[in-house]
């Protein structure tokens, strides 16, 4: 069964506003959680690494302004998109490892359409 | 940084048939991942491969960890309609090759099978 839930499944939202997605471990605790983006017909990249109790590190490219990530309990990470522009519209997918040797395991993604 | 290389782009298949796609890197990986990603979900993983040489097997696929590290492939055998979707091949980057949360992907190999 599924070891990392991502909430919601699909957004829309308006030019302008501010979307939060969350990702939880469903049972076991995950210190560090990954953020990817997958743009349709192409592959997924890593956004940023979110680190509970500490600030994420991001990739190169990657405004942590505009994606404010929070990883405020070892069951629980945020991706927050400020100021949503259409161009922000993607497939936001979450990951988490159960520890340090095992391969990650991905949410079901988030679909996010700014109009 | 790292990529790597993911071969076919895109397979169209009768059912029945088998399949076999492969991933190449300009530089060595300690860990090969396979994915596979079904319209509008996170990828699931299929199988994980952590040393050079090794051949693992998951009900219908095949997987093999090239041995100079720097290849794999994946055959699935006996493909079936429920096998369509998108194959990823995936890998930690950097010459450690540890961090398992930060993951290089392959461009993807869309399968499609005809019944």
């Amino acid at each position: 069964g599924a070891v990392v839930s991502q909430h919601p499944s699909w957004v829309i939202c308006k030019s302008g506003t501010s979307v939060k997605i969350e990702c939880r471990s469903l049972d076991f605790q995950a210190t560090t959680m990954f953020w990817y983006r997958q743009f349709p017909k192409q592959s997924l990249m890593l956004m940023a690494t979110s680190n509970e109790g500490s600030k994420a590190t991001y990739e190169q490219g990657v405004e942590k302004d505009k994606f404010l990530i929070n990883h405020a309990s070892l069951t629980l990470s945020t991706l927050t998109v400020t100021s949503a522009h259409p161009e922000d519209s993607s497939f936001y997918i979450c990951s988490a490892r159960r520890d340090i040797i095992s391969p990650l395991h991905f949410g079901n993604g988030t679909r996010l359409t700014v109009t | 940084g790292q990529q790597l290389n993911q071969s076919p782009q895109s397979m169209f298949i009768q059912e029945g048939e088998d399949v076999s796609m492969n991933c190449t890197s300009s530089s060595i990986f300690n860990t090969w991942l396979w994915y596979k990603q079904d319209p509008g979900e996170g990828p699931v993983l299929l199988i994980a491969l952590y040393k050079a040489g090794e051949l693992t097997s998951n009900g219908r696929l095949t997987a093999q960890f090239g041995i100079t590290r720097k290849d794999s492939f994946l055959n699935i055998s006996a493909s079936i309609p429920s096998d369509v979707g998108i194959y990823f091949c995936a890998g930690p980057p950097g010459a450690g090759g540890t961090s398992y949360g930060k993951l290089t992907f392959g461009q993807g190999t869309i399968l499609t099978v005809h019944p």
